[in-house]
């Protein structure tokens, strides 16, 4: 089992310029999830998908974040303009979870955003 | 809201001790607690989930026990190895069965030979 794959593992780009973060979740997984972590506010979900419908999106921070899941084995992040404060590590995570009943979630290594 | 309180955020032990990592929740209408070990520049890697009707589960040198009507959880290294050194976070739904995770800002432990 390949994991959960995220690319690029890193990023650094001028602020305002569109960023856009992906992710393979492992193969039979139908939970999916994207967080960001900083040492200031620690790991926080920005949105989940289930069986590739958005499920919860509430820890999106405006506007400027957009993500999709077309199909099952596939998903991404955007970022439209991009600003510095975005800067931060995002991770995505898959898990075997029905709705309501957890399963561990397994991570991807990340990707480190730096916005300039 | 649910929130999640591990403290110290920094151990340094000895190699060989046994230690126990704390993490605390303030809504303890929770379906399950997850473990999960974080190392540098990597992603967080699950140890040991507990259901709510479980005290406690063990995988080798790890015991990770859940008091939810204190709304804690501990997790017990026995022997610890320089290899344990990571940051280790816990993690709650913010409120019974949501697959949602909320995580406290970790424990970073530091295993000295």
């Amino acid at each position: 089992d390949a994991g959960v794959i995220q690319s690029p593992r890193h990023e650094v780009t001028e602020m305002g310029q569109e960023v856009t973060l992906r992710c393979k979740p492992i193969s039979g997984h139908n939970s999916l999830f994207w967080y960001r972590q900083t040492m200031m506010r620690g790991l926080e979900l920005l949105i989940y998908f289930n069986n590739n419908v958005p499920i919860d999106d509430s820890g999106m921070p405006e506007d400027r974040f957009s993500a999709k899941m077309p199909n099952a084995s596939f998903s991404t992040l955007k970022i439209q303009p991009s600003e510095p404060r975005d800067s931060a590590v995002y991770f995505c995570a898959s898990s075997p979870t029905e709705r309501g009943v957890n399963q561990p979630q397994h991570f991807g290594d990340g990707t480190r955003l730096s916005i300039l | 809201k649910q929130e999640v309180t591990q403290i110290p955020a920094a151990l340094s032990v000895p190699e060989g001790e046994n230690l126990v990592l704390n993490c605390s929740f303030t809504d303890s209408a929770i379906y399950n607690l997850q473990w999960f070990r974080q190392d540098p520049g990597k992603g967080l890697t699950s140890l040991l989930l507990i259901q709510s009707s479980q005290r406690e589960q063990t995988s080798g040198r790890l015991n990770a026990s859940l008091d939810k009507s204190s709304g804690r959880s501990t997790l017990y290294i026995a022997a610890s190895q320089p290899g344990d050194s990571a940051t280790y976070l816990c993690a709650v739904p913010p409120q019974g069965g949501s697959e949602k995770l909320v995580f406290g800002k970790g424990t970073k432990l530091t295993v000295n030979p």
